[in-house]
C-alpha cells in the first residue's frame, strides 16, 4: 500500500540550531515527493518537491531535502532555524493516480528562544 | 497571479443547516482539488475536477456533500443538513497538469455547533 509516515508528532528546537524533519514512504516506484508548511489557520504552502534527477532538493527559507530510495525517505534539513519556521510540516507523494496526494500526519515544529 | 483564494475564510453555523464555500483557482489551472482537514491531521482528499467535469469523488464522502465547477473556473463545495462531525478546515488546491504541483488556498474553517 502507498502510505507517507512522519514519525514525529513534534519536534523542538532551539533558535539558530539545525533541524531535520523526518519522512519515509512506501510506494514501488520512483514517487514524486512534496513537503508543504503550514502555519496555524493558513493553508498550505509547497517548501519544495523533488521528481527526478538530483536527490538533494533546494526548496524556500532556506530549506533542503534529500531524496534517498535506499532508506525511502525524503528529510527535510534546515541549518539554523527562525522563530518564524514554527509552523506544522507535512510530506506527501503521487501515487499511480494522478491527482490524489498521499499525506503525512504531520510534525509540529516548535522554536525554543 | 494572485493565488488560490477561498471564500468564506471563517463560518459558524448551527447543526442542520446547509453551508457553502467558493474557491477561486489559479487561472490558468483546469485542475481543481477539495480537501478536508482536522486538527493534527494531513488534509483528506474529498473530490477533483479537470476543467468542469468531477473526475474523482472519495468514498468517505456522504450524499450530504456535493461540488461543483460550472464553467471550469471557480468552484463551489456545498454541505448539507451540517452536522458537528464536519467541522473541520475546507481547503482548496489547483494544479495546471497531472501529478504536478498543487498551490492551495487559505482555506475555511467551519464550525458546526
Amino acid at each position: 500500500a502507498q502510505s507517507v509516515t512522519q514519525p514525529d508528532i513534534h519536534i523542538t528546537v532551539s533558535e539558530g540550531a539545525s533541524l531535520e524533519l523526518r519522512c519515509n514512504y512506501s510506494y514501488g516506484a520512483t514517487p514524486y515527493l512534496f513537503w508543504y508548511v503550514q502555519s496555524p489557520g493558513q493553508g498550505l504552502q509547497l517548501l519544495l518537491k523533488y521528481f527526478s534527477g538530483d536527490t538533494l532538493v533546494q526548496g524556500i527559507k532556506g530549506f533542503e531535502a534529500e531524496f534517498k530510495r535506499s532508506q525511502s525517505s525524503f528529510n527535510l534539513r534546515k541549518p539554523s532555524v527562525h522563530w518564524s519556521d514554527a509552523a506544522e510540516y507535512f510530506c506527501a507523494l503521487y501515487p499511480d493516480s494522478n491527482y490524489q496526494l498521499i499525506w503525512g500526519a504531520g510534525t509540529k515544529l516548535i522554536i525554543k528562544p | 497571479d494572485t493565488g488560490v483564494s477561498q471564500n468564506p475564510r471563517h463560518k459558524i453555523t448551527k447543526r442542520g443547516q446547509n453551508v457553502t464555500f467558493r474557491c477561486d483557482p489559479i487561472s490558468e489551472h483546469n485542475r481543481l482539488y477539495w480537501y478536508r482537514q482536522t486538527l493534527g491531521q494531513g488534509p483528506e482528499f474529498l473530490t477533483y475536477f479537470q476543467n468542469e467535469a468531477q473526475l474523482e469523488k472519495s468514498r468517505l464522502l456522504s450524499d450530504r456533500f456535493s461540488a461543483e465547477r460550472p464553467k471550469g473556473s471557480f468552484s463551489t463545495l456545498e454541505i448539507q443538513r451540517t452536522e458537528q462531525g464536519d467541522s473541520a478546515m475546507y481547503l482548496c488546491a489547483s494544479s495546471l497538469r497531472p501529478q504536478e504541483t498543487q498551490y492551495f488556498g487559505p482555506g475555511t474553517r467551519l464550525l458546526v455547533l
